[in-house]
């Protein structure tokens, strides 16, 4: 089965720009996560969807991040206006419904914003 | 203090070595534990997954889990110059459609000299 997709694989913008990150889960996936990693920092969680629905979003950093996930198939996470801090590797990950559903990720977006 | 502490390496042995790498939590409340491995410029991969205590073997790989010490460890076996990568502990309180957000440890970078 194909794994998790994300699209661009790389994004260079300028501050104030905005960008859009798609991630398209393993056919099947309910679940849905984002996550990101900062230089020199661990993978931070972001977000979760469940189908179309977001389960948990304690992890946004504030509100110039929207994700959406529409039909509960493919999600978008847009940066608006993108500043210097977001610079890092966003990652989206994907699970089946039910216990002990282990998360497969994909290879990530790294974005630079300049 | 942070809620997983992973030392981030390098870590270098020789071709054959058998290596120990772990990771040490703070939340008790943990009960999924992974491992991913991660190749540069590539996303997480999925090694071993593991529920509460106890031991679990893949081929090469063997996770362990301590809950009373908060504290997991892999093992890999008869190591190869491919095995050299970073790897990533991670863990959960929940998982399936009521998971939440894995939580990352930095990663260790581990180098296997040929």
């Amino acid at each position: 089965e194909a794994g998790v997709t994300q699209f661009p694989s790389h994004s260079v913008i300028e501050k104030g720009q905005t960008v859009t990150l798609r991630c398209d889960p393993i056919s099947g996936h309910d679940n849905l996560y984002w996550y990101r990693r900062v230089m020199g920092k661990e993978i931070k969680f972001l977000l979760h969807f469940v189908k179309e629905s977001k389960q948990d979003e304690s992890g946004m950093p504030n509100n110039r991040f929207l994700a959406e996930r529409t039909g509960g198939t493919y999600s978008t996470l847009k940066v608006q206006p993108a500043e210097l801090e977001d610079s890092g590797v966003y990652f989206c990950a994907s699970s089946r419904q039910g216990g002990n559903q282990p998360q497969h990720f994909g290879d990530g977006t790294r974005l630079s914003i300049l | 203090q942070k809620e997983v502490e992973q030392d981030p390496g390098p870590l270098s042995v020789p071709e054959g070595a058998i290596v120990s790498l772990n990771c040490t939590y703070s939340n008790s409340a943990f009960q999924y534990f992974m491992w991913y491995r991660q190749y540069s410029r590539k996303g997480p991969e999925l090694l071993m997954y593991t529920y509460s205590s106890g031991n679990k073997e893949d081929g090469r790989f063997t996770a362990q889990v301590d809950k009373s010490s908060k504290y997991i460890s892999l093992f890999i076996r008869d190591s190869q110059p491919s095995d050299s990568a970073t790897y990533l502990c991670a863990m959960s309180r929940r998982s399936g459609g009521g998971a939440d957000g894995l939580t990352f440890g930095k990663g260790t970078h581990l180098i296997i000299q040929p």
